[in-house]
């Protein structure tokens, strides 16, 4: 049984241009969630999917936006890139009920020239 | 609001010495807390997790937290330190839901032979 996987693993970007990555959750999960990770800092939560619309979001602004598929899969888009937004950014599974846990995958690390 | 504060961004401590990380919360409702493991270039691995049954809370590889509410403290400890325990450690909170998490900045620890 897989675990959440995300893609790319690694990938450069220049200022001002737009990026989609990629999260497939853990079998059998319906929710996602996307977090950024600076250099040196905990996770921030970015926002999470459930049933193809965003259930909640955390502070960040509109240039962040996703999406989720009927295969529960999802994306994250940034558009206009800042050097602000270099970081690993990792996506969590989960079920929707109250008490199951969160499954990290490995994370993308984007880097922003 | 729920914010986390993690004392200590690096911890150093020998084989076979106590580990203790210490975590602060806050937060305006009963909350859920729980500590990830993070090895480097991976993605963060659930410790123990604590959601309002007992407050000395057990987890994986002899990890423990107490949970103190009169103190909003849920500092980790492990009696005896293990090389392969040199990691970074989160603290996070959540609310009842587990719609949104909210890490703390995380503790390097590192574990001298």
């Amino acid at each position: 049984d897989a675990g959440v996987t995300q893609s790319p693993t690694h990938l450069i970007k220049t200022r001002g241009q737009q990026v989609t990555l990629r999260c497939s959750p853990k079998s059998g999960h319906d929710t996602v969630s996307w977090y950024q990770q600076a250099l040196g800092q905990g996770p921030q939560f970015i926002f999470q999917y459930y049933e193809e619309e965003e259930r909640q979001r955390g502070n960040f602004p509109d240039r962040f936006s996703g999406h989720q598929f009927p295969n529960y899969s999802s994306e994250l888009n940034v558009n206009a890139l800042l050097l602000g937004d270099s970081a690993l950014y990792l996506c969590a599974s989960s079920l929707a009920d109250r008490t199951t846990k969160q499954y990290f995958g490995p994370g993308t690390r984007l880097t922003v020239t | 609001a729920q914010s986390v504060t993690q004392l200590g961004s690096h911890v150093s401590v020998s084989e076979g010495a106590l580990v203790l990380l210490r975590c602060n919360y806050s937060s305006s409702v009963p909350p859920y807390l729980f500590w990830y493991v993070q090895y480097p270039n991976q993605g963060l691995q659930l410790l123990l997790k604590y959601t309002s049954a007992a407050t000395l809370v057990k987890g994986i590889n002899g990890f423990e937290a107490e949970f103190k509410k009169s103190e909003t403290s849920f500092h980790l400890t492990k009696p005896s330190a293990h090389m392969s325990d040199a990691a970074e450690y989160f603290c996070a909170v959540s609310a009842a839901n587990f719609n949104k998490f909210y890490f703390g900045s995380g503790t390097k620890l590192n574990v001298k032979p």
